[in-house]
């Protein structure tokens, strides 16, 4: 089966740097996929890693250990419009989601 | 162009009824699929499809079923709704199945079941 585990709320102040993270257990890995989640909206693409490393799209980044089954999403320079649920998932055919993370963001 | 497409926005159905979910698409996309979202359970997979004519089952199929008669169209039919069901749902497609490929998800339909 397929299991994803991420903690379920992080708070960060505005201009700084959070990191969310995302461990995985599943009988055959493909990569890790990353999306957000307005409140009423629905959820978009962010980024997807199927090898070892960092993958940097603009403030966003997303890493990948595939021996350590873990992975996270690095948000830097916080803004308010950050504020949002995150959700790691991974599969090839059935594509499974975490339950989400929420971020808080203060001023 | 539209993406996807989901309709109604909004349902309230009684315990017992039966209804259909509309979900297209115009991208031309192969692979489409649909979640259930309640509050702290994130997205789960009902059904899934990968090409015109091919459904499978995702984590939490019981209570609907789904047919692919056409690219642009994914229907999930709730054959007897129970209060259980009340929920947000979402369609998404894809060009082709793979976590690499972006699933581009519809608004939702907000389901309630009396």
């Amino acid at each position: 089966g397929q299991s994803l585990e991420q903690p379920s709320e992080v708070t960060a102040v505005e201009g700084a740097i959070v990191q969310i993270n995302c461990t995985y257990q599943t009988s055959g890995f493909y990569g890790l996929s990353w999306y957000q989640q307005h409140d009423g909206g629905a959820p978009t693409f962010l980024s997807y890693n199927a090898l070892d490393g960092l993958e940097e799209t603009g403030r966003f980044s997303s890493f990948l250990s595939r021996s350590d089954s873990y992975g996270y999403l690095l948000l830097q320079e916080l803004q308010m419009k950050d504020s949002a649920s995150y959700f790691c998932a991974e599969g090839n055919d059935k594509i499974i989601f975490g339950k989400g993370t929420r971020l808080h963001i203060l001023p | 162009n539209a993406g996807v497409t989901q309709t109604p926005k909004f349902q309230v159905l009684k315990t017992g009824q039966s209804m259909t979910l509309q979900c297209a698409q115009d991208m031309n996309h192969e692979y489409m699929s649909w979640y259930r979202q309640d509050p702290g359970m994130g997205l789960r997979l009902i059904h899934y499809s990968v090409g015109a004519g091919i459904t499978d089952q995702g984590e939490v199929p019981n209570g609907y079923n789904v047919s692919r008669s056409t690219t642009e169209d994914f229907p999930l039919r709730l054959l007897s709704a129970a209060p259980s069901q009340t929920s947000v749902y979402f369609c998404a497609s894809s060009y082709g199945s793979g976590g690499d490929q972006p699933q581009h998800f519809g608004d939702g339909t907000r389901l309630s079941i009396l």
